[in-house]
């Protein structure tokens, strides 16, 4: 069975750090593309990075919301993807969620077919 | 960036009865369109991948439809399962964006 779990959320002042984990079961990790979305409260999705697989030499993209601040990166010998979130915003509060791009290819542009329950990430002195 | 358009923001349907939810790209995306369930207090769970190919476990009674710019996701009779907020996701360009939703509530 395939699994996601997220962790690292918390409470963090603004201009502060923290670091998501995702550690992820049920499949071959290494083989995979990886997301990362939020959720503000009350409010839609919104993407926020993609992390390619090794073979597609883990290169990334990210919205322009969070490009500069944030950082995704995997470890494949453990099955965990992170997002590194810098200099952090009020408005970057929300649910966090990690997901697998099931599609196994460069070509296009990714949706997502397995999606962690999210962790709670809020910015605010 | 594409802008993804979602109509009506609720639809309020009686259980098994037929809904259909509506989707507009500010332009063409071929048929690279996703859509996604999410209950309250729960991530989101793909549907419809390819504008018309049910995820891994969907019912038949879900189906998409559409090509372009425009596309609907269409729920044939709804069970109580089914009453969530569904939200669009263009794949064709990056960045990935979403409409911003239907809710669709018992009526």
């Amino acid at each position: 069975e395939v699994q996601l779990v997220e962790s690292g959320g918390g409470l963090v002042q603004p201009g502060r750090s923290l670091r998501l984990s995702c550690t992820a079961s049920g499949f071959n990790f290494g083989d995979y593309a990886m997301g990362w979305f939020r959720q503000a409260p009350g409010k839609g999705l919104e993407w926020i990075g993609f992390i390619r697989s090794r073979s597609y030499g883990e290169t990334t993209e990210y919205a322009a919301s969070v490009k500069g601040r944030f950082t995704i990166s995997k470890d494949d010998s453990k099955s965990i993807a992170f997002l590194q979130m810098n200099s952090l915003k009020t408005e970057d509060t929300a649910v966090y969620y990690c997901t697998r791009d099931p599609r196994g290819y460069n070509f296009g542009c990714p949706y997502f077919d397995y999606w962690g329950q999210g962790t709670l990430v809020t910015v605010s002195s | 960036e594409i802008v993804m358009t979602q109509s009506p923001g609720t639809l309020s349907v009686s259980p098994g009865e037929g809904a259909t939810l509506s989707c507009r790209a500010s332009q063409s995306i071929r048929s690279n369109l996703a859509w996604y369930q999410q209950k309250p207090g729960q991530a989101p769970r793909l549907v419809i991948y390819g504008a018309s190919t049910r995820a891994t476990g969907i019912p038949a009674r879900f189906s998409g439809s559409g090509s372009g710019t425009e596309f609907t996701l269409t729920i044939s009779s709804l069970q109580p399962e089914d009453f969530a907020v569904y939200y669009c996701q263009q794949n064709n360009n990056w960045p990935l964006t979403f409409g911003g939703g239907t809710k669709v509530e018992i009526k």
